[in-house]
């Protein structure tokens, strides 16, 4: 059965530094998504994209988060200058898009688990 | 902005005890999934719910969606240690034309042997 993967699974990095989480969606899914999950606390959308673009963010997505599709199989999250708060596992996730993703599944990746010291 | 609630956090049964969590929206949602996270796992998709009033079943566990599609649960019949986890509901806004999930705090499920 396709999955999503995410790579990779634990990052640890320095307060102020650029991270790049990457993940590849199931191969026929449009829609693609990341969420965090700060440790113990409840699943949280952050962005959603669809044809090369950004369809949806919240407002936890400012100006130090960006995403992109570099190429036909990856779909990366940014995050310009870290800070403590940052430290999280993030998830991908991906949705076929055929119904629109209004009622689509969304199938969600292994997670990377980011420590920002 | 929309929340979603979900009691109760925690539950701790005897294996073969029933077991229930709660979903509540702030606002009227198109639809509804429930997800189960395994310690350190990630978030594994069971059940979408779309219409008011319905009911769906797998094996032992049966959802609901409720008739003004504000509220779901999730019952789950003579529990097993396997169905040992955190259980998420995720709605979505009303209007159906988000992909965005909205997530309920979990309820963690322990089943004693």
């Amino acid at each position: 059965e396709p999955e999503v993967t995410q790579t990779p699974s634990h990052q640890v990095t320095q307060m102020g530094q650029e991270v790049i989480l990457r993940c590849v969606p199931i191969s026929n899914h449009l829609y693609f998504y990341w969420y965090r999950q700060i440790l113990g606390q409840k699943v949280e959308f952050l962005v959603s994209f669809y044809n090369n673009e950004i369809s949806e963010k919240s407002e936890i997505f400012d100006d130090q988060f960006s995403v992109e599709r570099p190429d036909g199989s990856n779909f990366t999250l940014k995050i310009r200058s870290t800070k403590l708060e940052d430290s999280a596992m993030y998830f991908c996730a991906s949705s076929r898009g055929a119904r629109g993703h209004g009622t689509d599944t969304q199938y969600f990746g292994p997670g990377t688990r980011l420590t920002v010291l | 902005g929309q929340q979603v609630m979900q009691i109760p956090q925690y539950q701790h049964v005897q294996e073969g005890e029933d077991f229930t969590t709660y979903c509540n929206s702030s606002t009227t949602l198109s639809n509804i999934q429930w997800y189960k996270q395994r310690p350190g796992g990630h978030p594994v998709f069971l059940i979408q719910l779309v219409k008011s009033g319905e009911v769906k079943k797998q094996k032992r566990l049966t959802f609901q969606f409720g008739e003004a599609k504000k509220n779901s649960s999730l019952h789950i019949t003579a529990t097993q240690t396997t169905d040992v986890g955190t259980y998420f509901c995720a709605g979505r806004g009303g209007s159906g034309n988000t992909g965005k999930l909205i997530f309920g705090q979990g309820t963690t499920l322990q089943v004693k042997p």
